[in-house]
């Protein structure tokens, strides 16, 4: 069990530019969830899967943000068209339905919009 | 809808001396809450949760916290403090389900000698 795996660590990219991050869980974990956190505040919730099912996405999250988990293992966020606003620490965990909750974060990525 | 406001954006506080780091929710439903600790360029690590039973919980490093539900607090406490403890601490809170989790804000915890 390596833990949850981001990659990758950093990304700068230029406005308007789309951008792609992935995560792999930990194996065993049906559900994987994407968080995004600014400077000075905590994790804000995006989205998450339940095996390859993505059950809940947030109604503040902006069309131009989609996940895919497509096997139930690993999941990618794209964001089309960035803007300065996205610039963030990107964080994904994972965690077993029925374990009582709590997340096994990943150490996120760091995107910066130029 | 769920909230969670850590009451405490800083808290500074000596070696070896006790401290707590105060949380207060709401949700509507039955709740599981969280601590979570984000040492410097690292993920967030779990430190203890309360689901149900006991509402006194112990987690790892000698870090303990105590649900309220009549106050709808989740306070951590930890008798004394050592340097390695200077951290970012995050309180949360999930339904029932254990499906997402709303964080606070966090409180910054800085240990000094």
């Amino acid at each position: 069990d390596t833990g949850v795996s981001q990659d990758p660590r950093h990304k700068i990219t230029k406005r308007g530019q789309n951008v792609t991050f992935r995560c792999d869980p930990i194996s065993e974990h049906n559900r994987l969830y994407w968080y995004r956190q600014t400077l000075g505040q905590g994790p804000e919730f995006l989205t998450y899967f339940q095996n390859e099912a993505q059950l809940e996405k947030s109604r503040l999250l902006s069309d131009r943000f989609s996940a895919e988990r497509p096997k139930g293992s690993f999941s990618t966020l794209e964001i089309q068209r960035t803007e300065q606003g996205d610039s963030a620490m990107y964080l994904c965990a994972s965690s077993l339905v029925l374990s009582g909750g709590g997340y096994t974060f990943g150490s996120g990525t760091r995107l910066t919009v130029v | 809808a769920q909230s969670v406001t850590q009451l405490d954006s800083q808290v500074p506080v000596f070696e070896e001396a006790p401290v707590e780091l105060r949380c207060n929710y709401s949700s509507s439903v039955s709740v599981y809450l969280f601590w979570y600790v984000q040492y410097p360029n690292q993920g967030l690590q779990l430190l203890l949760k309360y689901l149900s039973g006991s509402t006194l919980v112990k987690g790892i490093n000698g870090f303990e916290a105590e649900f309220n539900k009549s106050q709808t607090s989740f306070h951590l406490r930890k008798p004394s403090v050592h340097i390695s403890d200077t951290a970012e601490y995050f309180c949360a809170v999930s339904d029932g389900d254990a499906g997402k989790s709303t964080f606070g804000d966090g409180t910054t915890l800085t240990v000094k000698p």
